[in-house]
């Protein structure tokens, strides 16, 4: 159980389009859905938080306006990178927590993979 | 501030010898700590992780790790290691929020 699927896992686009990630929790109601950012060779970055019904909270120095989090439902959190740029490239992980669920216990997706050419 | 530090950026060991990762936190309460696994292309599994009580802590996979309040650290042991062990480990530290993650271990293990 506790399953989280990302779509796609990989996707390449070119510069100023826009890319949506959607994070999906299989199994489980997911109050709150986290999105994180990984560089290369680098640890995993906090960029903004969801919960179902509310607008997200993100992280100093995420550009929110670049950065779209949608959390429509319990099981669906959407990420859409607009105008991107090829800075933008990187491995883009959601996760997803069960409501009252331990501290931390959040269940990672597999990650998605975003080169902006 | 709140941190995690790794300080082993890459570990290489031979298939069945013993392993230890190390992680030190600063954290201003008591912490929650984790150690997750991440393989090439997939998502963070985790391990294992404290939240009180026994101090050594047994995961999957053969893990274990121990926290230490007075030396603020979580190392993650495994007696033998395994070709498969191979992979990017992060540990973590939180309170009731987010997760702050240190920046990694890349375990190479060698036949």
């Amino acid at each position: 159980g506790a399953v989280v699927s990302q779509h796609p896992s990989r996707v390449i686009c070119k510069s100023g389009t826009s890319v949506k990630i959607e994070c999906r929790s299989l199994d489980f109601q997911a109050t709150t859905m986290f999105w994180y950012r990984q560089f290369p060779k680098q640890s995993l970055m906090l960029m903004a938080t969801s919960n179902e019904g509310s607008k997200a909270t993100y992280e100093q120095g995420v550009e929110k306006d670049k950065f779209l989090i949608n959390h429509a439902s319990l099981t669906l959190s959407t990420l859409t990178v607009t105008s991107a740029h090829p800075e933008d490239s990187s491995f883009y992980i959601c996760s997803a927590t069960l409501a009252g669920g331990d501290p931390g216990g959040e269940f990672f997706g597999p990650g998605t993979r975003l080169t902006v050419l | 501030a709140q941190s995690v530090t790794q300080p082993d950026i890459h570990i290489t060991v031979s298939e069945g010898a013993s392993l230890e990762l190390r992680c030190n936190y600063s954290y201003g309460a008591t912490p929650y700590l984790f150690w997750y696994v991440q393989s090439p292309g997939q998502g963070l599994q985790l391990l294992l992780k404290y939240f009180s009580g026994d101090t050594l802590v047994q995961g999957i996979k053969g893990f274990e790790a121990e926290f230490k309040r007075s030396q603020s650290s979580f190392n993650l042991r495994k007696p033998s290691v395994h070709w498969s062990d191979a992979a990017e480990y992060f540990c973590a530290v939180t309170g009731t929020d987010k997760l702050i993650f240190g920046t990694g271990t890349r375990l190479q293990v060698f036949p």
